[in-house]
């Protein structure tokens, strides 16, 4: 199985900040990466896809690139909405997917 | 617009069986594979089983395979997840998810809002 090791687990960052997430896998997924935002409570919405393609209706300050094993999740500057926790995903060995184990984002 | 609506969830003791259901609308469920993905509270997200658009692949992860079957209705859009010999580690929030495409890239865009399992004695 393809691990995904995101760093760091948890990050609190102030209001404005520019933010950045990575994310590990323990062999090359190419480009079949993306990117959720789960609230506390609620399923987790799709960010990005295909490493750095925006899914629709996301803003733009949150941005996504690399390829093979090391990805980032970037967020230019940081909301009071933006509190979550954000989870990669590789869909390299699909259907056999599997997910990093998340980085909770606290606003200070 | 897109729904997912999972139901079927509730409390139910170490090795007995539930069934779960994702009801589907405001697309053409016929056409679109389909994944449950569970989280225990407190956790990360974790792939359950797959599904094609026709149902005649399926695909589960290694700590379900033998005892949870993934099916579909598509005449009834409604995804299913047969859970058979529950163990307390099942014990999670289950969500079933949508498969599109998007050029050569599958993409899992829409989440239902999950159904809670609970396996306790």
């Amino acid at each position: 199985d393809i691990q995904l090791t995101q760093s760091p687990s948890f990050l609190s960052a102030s209001v404005g900040d520019l933010v950045t997430i990575t994310c590990r896998a323990s062999q090359g997924v190419s480009s079949y990466l993306a990117w959720y935002q789960q609230k506390p409570g609620k399923a987790p919405k799709l960010l990005i896809y295909a490493a750095s393609t925006l899914q629709g209706g996301v803003p733009s300050r949150f941005s996504g690139s690399g390829s093979g094993t090391e990805f980032t999740l970037t967020i230019s500057s940081l909301q009071p909405e933006d509190l979550a926790t954000y989870y990669c995903q590789q869909l390299n060995s699909y259907p056999r997917i599997t997910f990093g184990q998340g980085t909770r984002l606290e606003i200070k | 617009q897109v729904q997912l609506v999972e139901s079927g969830g509730g409390v139910v003791q170490p090795g007995t069986s539930l069934r779960l259901s994702c009801a589907a609308s405001g697309f053409t469920f016929s056409s679109y594979a389909m994944h449950w993905v569970r989280q225990a509270p407190g956790k990360g997200l974790e792939w359950v089983a797959n599904i094609g658009y026709d149902g005649s692949k399926k695909y589960y992860a290694d700590s379900v395979e033998d005892r949870f079957s993934v099916s579909r209705d598509n005449s009834k859009s409604t995804l299913y997840l047969q859970m058979n010999s529950l163990r307390a580690e099942d014990t999670a929030i289950y969500y079933c998810a949508r498969v599109t495409y998007s050029g050569s890239y599958r993409v899992i865009d829409y989440w239902g809002q999950g159904t809670l399992v609970t396996v306790s004695s």
